[in-house]
């Protein structure tokens, strides 16, 4: 079955750094496209971006332009995305979801669990 | 980037209530629009896709409708474990674009 198995939670200070994972399962790894979603506490969705875990080509949105950065290992079937700089805005639960194949439009129909960034001083 | 507006922002409704959700976009999206579900603490759930596609899995008491930039998500008979937040998508052009949401509470 499919599976999408994100990293655990991550606290960090303003102006660091934060890492993600997404291990995925059940299916053939190259052939959809990996959404990160991010929802803020009580806040609605807010999509990051995408990465084409064929090739590893990305397309991000503009405000996270500079910032993020989602890459993907094919031999562990993981896909990535690491913030810098990061304020407490950036407090959020971070998802990453699967497309239902390789073109934007197609929705997403698997979801990881989830991983609460926090940002504190 | 597309607006997504969806009302109302919240309803109460009882169990076995016919409930009825809107979205509208701020530009044609022809059918690229997704409804999903989100319990509290959990990651949302696609129900229907394409505007009036049922997701695998998902009972049919759940219905879309609508194309352009007007569009419905029907709970044909409100059950206890729909009790949740319902958002629209759309995946016509990226950065995809939400809702803001619309929370279903118990009367």
């Amino acid at each position: 079955q499919v599976q999408l198995v994100q990293s655990g939670a991550e606290v960090k200070k303003p102006g660091a750094s934060v890492k993600v994972s997404c291990k995925a399962s059940g299916y053939t790894f190259s052939s959809y496209y990996i959404h990160w979603v991010r929802q803020a506490p009580g806040q609605g969705l807010e999509w990051m971006g995408l990465i084409n875990p064929s090739g590893g080509s990305t397309n991000y949105a503009q405000k996270f332009q500079g910032r993020v950065t989602m890459t993907r290992d094919t031999s562990t079937s993981t896909v990535y995305m690491e913030m810098t700089r990061v304020t407490f805005e950036d407090t959020a639960m971070y998802f990453c979801a699967r497309g239902q194949g390789l073109g934007a439009r197609l929705p997403a129909g698997y979801w990881g669990q989830g991983t609460l960034v926090i940002v504190s001083s | 980037d597309i607006q997504m507006t969806q009302s109302p922002s919240s309803l109460s409704a009882s169990v076995g209530d016919r409930v009825t959700i809107t979205c509208r976009a701020s530009q044609s999206i022809s059918t690229y629009l997704n409804w999903f579900q989100q319990r509290p603490g959990k990651a949302p759930k696609l129900l229907i896709y394409s505007a009036s596609d049922l997701q695998n899995g998902i009972p049919s008491r759940f219905s879309g409708s609508g194309s352009g930039t007007d569009f419905t998500l029907t709970i044909s008979s409100l059950q206890p474990e729909d009790f949740a937040t319902y958002y629209c998508q759309q995946s016509d052009s990226t950065p995809w674009t939400f809702g803001q949401g619309t929370t279903v509470e118990i009367k």
